[in-house]
């Protein structure tokens, strides 16, 4: 079925270093959404993108919707501890009306 | 407050055994879904519901069945559970089609961790 792509799989960083990961896809999305799931947790909303070319932050995270709508990145500055954890894409594709998730990515943090 | 809630949080069961999960939100959404976590994190809807209709039926076995009796629950019921059921299973829920681009914006439960033995 539809997946998205999504890079890296898996990051390991210092605390205060920037991160960015990024999903593209083949089909054309209407709408792009980032989520961060702890562990033993239901994945939580952090951003959501509704037009191509939108740029949205949310404190030191900064989402963009692709110009082509197949493709969004987030980036989050100077990481602390509590940012490990998998973040998650997902992302409505046009004329869907369900949302596609990509595979994730890891966070670790080391202090 | 909690806003998606699910129970059990955690069920272990024997393989052929029948069981339910439950699924409650009070954000006043008319969309709920079912999700299900694999081993790998992946993500996979299973099914939704809008106002208790059902609107996505993914290819999910006969064995699972939904059943939303208001639009504030909606509840999954496997029968002759396998050993490839156990997975960790969400619970969302969104405004409905009314509630323009926020209808994507999905709240998701705890999750409920199934064992199957």
């Amino acid at each position: 079925g539809q997946q998205l792509n999504q890079s890296p799989q898996s990051m390991f960083i210092q605390e205060g270093e920037d991160v960015s990961m990024n999903c593209t896809s083949s089909s054309i999305f209407n709408t792009w959404l980032w989520y961060k799931q702890d562990p033993g947790e239901g994945p939580v909303l952090l951003i959501a993108l509704y037009k191509a070319g939108e740029l949205t932050s949310n404190g030191r995270l900064t989402a963009q919707f692709g110009i082509t709508r197949k493709d969004s990145f987030l980036n989050i500055s100077a990481s602390i501890p509590s940012d490990v954890g998998i973040y998650f894409c997902a992302g409505q594709i046009q004329g869907a009306q369900k949302l596609v998730f990509g595979q994730g990515t890891r966070l670790t943090i080391n202090p | 407050d909690t806003a998606v809630s699910q129970t059990p949080k955690y069920l272990v069961t024997q393989m052929g055994n029948d069981k339910s999960i439950k699924c409650e939100q009070n954000l006043g959404h008319d969309t709920m879904y079912w999700y299900k976590q694999d081993s790998k994190k992946f993500l996979k809807i299973m099914f939704s519901y809008n106002n208790k209709e059902l609107i996505i039926n993914e290819t999910v076995p006969n064995r699972f069945s939904p059943k939303s009796p208001d639009k504030a629950h909606l509840n999954l019921h496997i029968n002759s559970l396998e050993l490839g059921d156990s997975a960790v299973y969400f619970c969302a829920s969104s405004y409905g089609l009314a509630g323009g681009f926020s209808y994507n914006e999905q709240f998701f439960g705890p999750g409920t961790r199934l064992t199957v033995l």
